[in-house]
């Protein structure tokens, strides 16, 4: 079946060591994002990749990057993770023509902590 | 600023009744809107979407209704079933070209048998 996978599902990292998530999609689509949700607040978009082009919400820390090798696969990186970087990590994708281009799919996200 | 805005963090339903799930929003500019679906331990799923150019869409047990002089939605389940228990994410976007969708912060539906 067609899906989007994060991998970790659990992530536990130390206080300013660096961590990497990841998502891979077979749906082909050519929008992939990284929301942040902490516990009781709506998902929060860090940023997303049409196609190659990277676009940074304007709000999201320099502390997270992220890298789109190719269609399948998104990372997002966060190179010094603090305490407030404590979340669930949700990857989505979606097909970027007329009609549905709203329409998003999410993996099952992985949950970060941090020591 | 939260521009969508889900008042009700839970709600409980007998089986068999209606749910209602009330979703407001500030954006004039939004222009689309869809419900999600979360259960725990997974991500959410797509559910049903409206466009700004109708006030109903139907599908199946699930109804959504929009008032745009009023910047509300809500979303009729009827008739509610034991499954349909889990959060509710509203969701909007304008269809300027981006890409951008903005949640709610969900709203915890519980059915009981």
């Amino acid at each position: 079946d067609a899906m989007v996978i994060q991998n970790p599902r659990y992530q536990v990292t130390q206080f300013g060591k660096p961590v990497t998530l990841s998502c891979s999609q077979t749906l082909n689509h050519n929008v992939m994002y990284w929301y942040q949700q902490k516990s009781s607040q709506a998902p929060k978009l860090l940023f997303h990749y049409y196609d190659k082009d990277f676009n940074n919400e304007a709000d999201t820390p320099d502390n997270f990057q992220s890298r789109r090798p190719n269609t399948s696969f998104c990372f997002l990186d966060i190179r010094s993770p603090g305490l407030g970087d404590a979340a669930m990590y949700l990857c989505a994708t979606s097909r970027a023509t007329s009609g549905n281009q709203h329409e998003q799919y999410f993996g099952p996200g992985t949950r970060l902590t941090v020591t | 600023d939260q521009q969508v805005k889900q008042n009700s963090p839970s709600l409980s339903v007998q089986e068999g009744r209606i749910s209602i799930l009330n979703c407001d929003y500030t954006n004039s500019m939004f222009d689309y809107f869809l419900w999600y679906k979360k259960y725990p331990a997974e991500g959410p799923t797509f559910l049903i979407s409206i466009s700004s150019i109708k006030d109903k869409n139907e599908d199946g047990r699930f109804t959504v209704f929009l008032n745009k002089s009023a910047k509300h939605l809500s979303l009729h389940i009827v008739p509610s079933q034991p499954g349909d228990s889990a959060v509710y994410f509203c969701a909007a976007s304008d269809s300027g070209g981006y890409q951008k969708v903005t949640f709610g912060t969900g709203t915890k539906l519980q059915v009981i048998p």
